[in-house]
């Protein structure tokens, strides 16, 4: 079965530091990684994907199959980071998404 | 280009009463699916629709239900509700191709029930 575990539910760090959300999931065949992010009271906005490799706003996310991790990364946070972040999986080719918990981001001046 | 419209936004309901919530996927994507969101229980699957055939469904009981028209518009219906069912529903849009899936969601309806 399809899970996705963010072990940390809260996750505060000062402006300036490295931050980096946990994700690791369990899936039998080869899934697709998500990051989405949540701002207060607005849409979950698309982050990232694994398969793009992209980097947005300056987050990046490496899919590790033998850990069956895709950790989330910043090298420098910053105060707008603030906000609910979810990892969130999909197999093979269907549409629906399978998340995580989520963990609420706060990065202090 | 045009996100993902979910309507309405906001509405309120009196408990027993039913409700329908509307969305309007990303041109030319075929697949739509919904979620609830609630602070207790995060985001919770509802189903998943592609191309008017429900292809997914998720533990929600029978008075959760939906549709996809041919146009790619979907809708989900709440009969009698009860006051657990205040939520956000989510919907999101997708469309699989060689790049693998592109998901996007909409605004969201938030459904208090009173």
């Amino acid at each position: 079965a399809q899970r996705v575990t963010q072990p940390e539910k809260l996750l505060s760090v000062f402006k300036g530091a490295p931050v980096e959300l946990k994700c690791n999931y369990s899936y039998s065949g080869s899934p697709e990684l998500f990051w989405y992010v949540q701002y207060s009271r607005q849409r979950l906005q698309l982050l990232l994907r694994h398969i793009s490799r992209e980097s947005i706003k300056g987050f990046t996310a490496d899919l590790n199959k033998g850990e069956t991790s895709f950790h989330l990364k910043k090298p420098f946070a910053q105060e707008e980071d603030s906000a609910m972040y979810y990892c969130a999986l999909v197999p093979s080719t269907l549409g629906r998404l399978y998340f995580g918990r989520g963990t609420q981001l706060t990065v202090w001046p | 280009k045009a996100g993902v419209t979910q309507t309405p936004r906001y509405l309120i309901k009196t408990r027993g009463q039913q409700v329908t919530l509307s969305c309007s996927p990303i041109s030319g994507h075929r697949s739509v699916s919904w979620y609830q969101q609630t602070p207790g229980q995060g985001l919770q699957f509802l189903f998943e629709y592609f191309s008017e055939t429900q292809r997914n469904k998720g533990n929600f009981p029978g008075r959760f239900s939906g549709r996809q028209f041919s146009n790619s518009r979907s809708e989900m219906n709440v009969s009698t509700l009860e006051l657990g069912d205040s939520a956000l529903y989510l919907c999101a849009s997708s469309l699989y191709s060689g790049s693998g899936n592109t998901i996007y969601f909409g605004e969201g309806s938030w459904l208090t029930v009173v």
